[in-house]
């Protein structure tokens, strides 16, 4: 089962900051926060992850909370491409024959003009 | 640079047969992996491919089996379809030495189950 909890819909106007909040609770000192994307009909994208310092990409931000309990994925500008299902995941940060991702339903997110 | 490419786009089989679908690798990349993702769900983990093995899998019956081929690429095969096999079948690789452990996911199979 996922280990994260996510709400499942959430809207944002065209331009303005998009948070997507996560719950992970019961995450564990060697597990990391990865956030992935899947625009309708593509298969997911990476967007970012962190263990306990915030994060900063060219795509997005990520902000865990000092207990590590929850975070949030911030899109600073959304657009209408910005539309997708997004999915929170907690995972071990082995070399490749570990720790695959375990996907729960995701937060769909809609970007409106 | 191309990334990870599947085939078929769309595959439709009647129950009880066999399917087998095809994943090629990111450029570099050297381990695959399969996912399940049924319509409305989060794509769920079939297993894993290094080094032309099965290194991980998830909890899926033994009639879903692979292959991976020294040049890296890989092939699903599910054998005695139910309707509940119907889904979207992903494919994504990672090189083993990555240490951020990003996953490239192909654009996925549909595959129908009548």
């Amino acid at each position: 089962d996922a280990k994260t909890t996510q709400p499942p819909s959430m809207d944002c106007a065209e331009g303005r900051a998009a948070n997507l909040p996560c719950n992970h609770s019961t995450i564990s000192g060697n597990e990391y926060v990865y956030w992935y994307r899947q625009i309708h009909s593509q298969g997911p994208q990476y967007i970012i992850h962190g263990l306990k310092n915030n994060e900063t990409n060219e795509m997005a931000s990520l902000i865990i909370t000092e207990d590590r309990k929850s975070s949030t994925l911030i899109l600073p500008h959304a657009t209408l491409r910005d539309t997708a299902v997004y999915y929170c995941i907690v995972r071990l940060l082995y070399g490749g024959s570990q720790g695959n991702l375990i996907f729960g339903k995701g937060t769909k997110l809609s970007v409106k003009p | 640079d191309a990334g990870v490419t599947q085939s078929p786009t769309h595959l439709i089989k009647t129950r009880g047969q066999q399917v087998t679908l095809r994943c090629s690798p990111k450029s570099g990349h050297d381990t695959v992996s399969w996912y399940q993702q049924a319509l409305g769900q989060g794509p769920q983990f079939i297993f894993q491919y290094y080094e032309e093995e099965e290194r991980q899998r998830g909890n899926f019956p033994d009639r879903f089996s692979g292959h991976q081929f020294p040049n890296y690429s890989s092939e699903l095969n599910v054998n005695a379809l139910l309707l509940g096999d119907s889904a979207l079948y992903l494919c994504a690789s990672t090189y083993i030495g990555d240490n951020s452990y990003e996953q490239y996911f192909g654009p996925g199979t549909r595959l129908t189950v009548t």
